[in-house]
């Protein structure tokens, strides 16, 4: 599986878009990239995956480039609640088990 | 949210006893893991499984052993407790989305671990 690369840390203020970048520069075709999130002491949360086209759903947007090289995962009106460790992760979809390989993540903190 | 418990979800044992940790799923999917997870660290995968005795090793499996009798319960063995595995193990179920070709991943609530 690809490796990832993300910002340690970030801020966002209340009730603005945070948006989360992720390098994957040697992703490969058949890999699809994930965005799980971990709020303190929880288990991880899925929250969206794609391929090749921008993907949205309920919690966010996946904006991935034309190259496949990375991808932005979008919180259009952050909270205090999504304040948590984002996980960025690539993987080949099928196989015999869908094995992921967390990173340590981008720390988002949400502040008033 | 997902059917998954895990239990016990806090337990402090001594160096060197046996510890089970249960995962119990209610979704009927195929595909079950166990993770560890330590301070700085993201999840390391332990074991999974992809079937009722069909189970193989993660990256972080030495000290661990892992059973699946029955497609809900995927149990974790630390077969003598040693300070290292110290940590909250999480357990996770998959199984692939017809809709969207992928294999999304639900994680139950964590079990703490302390080996004294």
């Amino acid at each position: 599986d690809a490796k990832t690369t993300q910002p340690p840390s970030m801020d966002c203020a209340e009730g603005r878009a945070a948006n989360l970048p992720c390098n994957h520069s040697t992703i490969s075709g058949n890999e699809y990239v994930y965005w799980y999130r971990q709020i303190h002491s929880q288990g991880p949360q899925y929250i969206i995956h794609g391929l090749k086209n921008n993907e949205t759903n309920e919690m966010a947007s996946l904006i991935i480039t034309e190259d496949r090289k990375s991808s932005t995962l979008i919180l259009p009106h952050a909270t205090l609640r999504d304040t948590a460790v984002y996980y960025c992760i690539v993987r080949v979809a099928g196989g015999t088990a869908s094995k992921l390989t967390f990173g340590t993540g981008t720390r988002l903190q949400v502040t008033l | 949210d997902a059917g998954i418990t895990q239990s016990p979800r806090h337990k402090v044992t001594e160096t060197g006893t046996p510890v089970t940790l249960r995962c119990h799923q209610t979704e009927n999917h195929r595909y079950m893991y166990w993770y560890r997870q330590d301070p700085g660290h993201g999840l390391r995968l332990i074991h999974y499984s992809y079937g009722v005795k069909d189970t193989d090793k993660g990256e972080v499996s030495d000290g661990y052993s892992v059973s699946r009798s029955k497609t809900e319960d995927f149990l974790l063995t630390l077969e003598s407790a040693t300070s290292s595995q110290t940590s909250v193990y999480f357990c996770a179920i998959s199984e692939q989305n017809q809709a969207s070709y992928g294999y999304e991943q639900y994680f139950g609530p964590g079990t703490r671990l302390t080996v004294t």
